[in-house]
């Protein structure tokens, strides 16, 4: 697709059970990176992958959570044991440029994450 | 401590008339600054980026300044629609930081 693209959109999950985000970035881009997103505030960054390298993960609130991109493109960030405090969406942002300083970065639409 | 503050939090204007928000960030080194757009339910969107040598740039009805001396940047938008209704965030860049900081955004409501 000419974006980048999130699935799911939606998700609603029982306290303790695990979930898996998708984020297919556009083709090409080098660049990917998941942020956080609490209602009402601004995005926080989760990680960053070079191509398949995860080169910064020091936004990762616990070991719950853990991402990847094993072939450089699609990449699956999962919450293992989700908590109430999960709740959030979680943005897909990818980019042409490693480790973008100044070009143009490219938002999903978001998977909204629900725990109950 | 955030090193972006956006304010005001909202604000309500009527169609068709002008409205200014504002960043202040404490960022530093500096390298850029951007100014995103978001619908609720949406993904954000650029508006602008800004380097530390460019006062102001334009996009359409939307048009950045910035100050890198006093680290303020405001968004101006000319003769509002209703589709200008949506979260405007204001995210900063250090040098070699790709990370990005994001302000906790304005929420511009749009009435008829």
């Amino acid at each position: 697709g000419a974006g980048v693209s999130q699935s799911p959109r939606y998700k609603v999950a029982k306290r303790g059970q695990d979930v898996a985000l998708r984020c297919d970035p556009i083709s090409g881009h080098v660049s990917l990176f998941w942020y956080q997103q609490a209602l009402g505030q601004g995005p926080e960054f989760l990680t960053y992958f070079q191509n398949e390298a995860q080169l910064d993960k020091s936004g990762l609130p616990s070991d719950r959570f853990f991402a990847e991109r094993p072939e450089g493109s699609v990449s699956t960030l999962k919450i293992q044991r989700t908590q109430q405090e999960d709740s959030a969406v979680y943005l897909c942002a990818s980019s042409l440029a490693a480790r973008e300083y100044t070009g143009e970065l490219f938002f999903g639409e978001g998977s909204r994450l629900t725990v109950l | 401590k955030n090193q972006v503050e956006q304010s005001p939090q909202s604000l309500i204007i009527l169609e068709g008339k002008n409205c200014t928000l504002q960043c202040n960030y404490t960022v530093s080194p500096f390298s850029n600054l951007r100014w995103y757009k978001q619908d609720t339910g949406r993904g954000p969107v650029s508006l602008t980026i800004m380097t530390f040598s460019e006062n102001t740039k334009s996009n359409g009805r939307y048009t950045a300044t910035l100050d890198a001396d006093t680290k303020q940047s405001s968004l101006h938008i000319t003769a509002s629609q209703l589709s200008d209704s949506a979260s405007y965030i204001c995210v900063v860049s250090g040098v070699y930081d790709y990370k990005l900081s994001f302000g906790a955004g304005t929420t511009v409501t749009v009435r008829a």
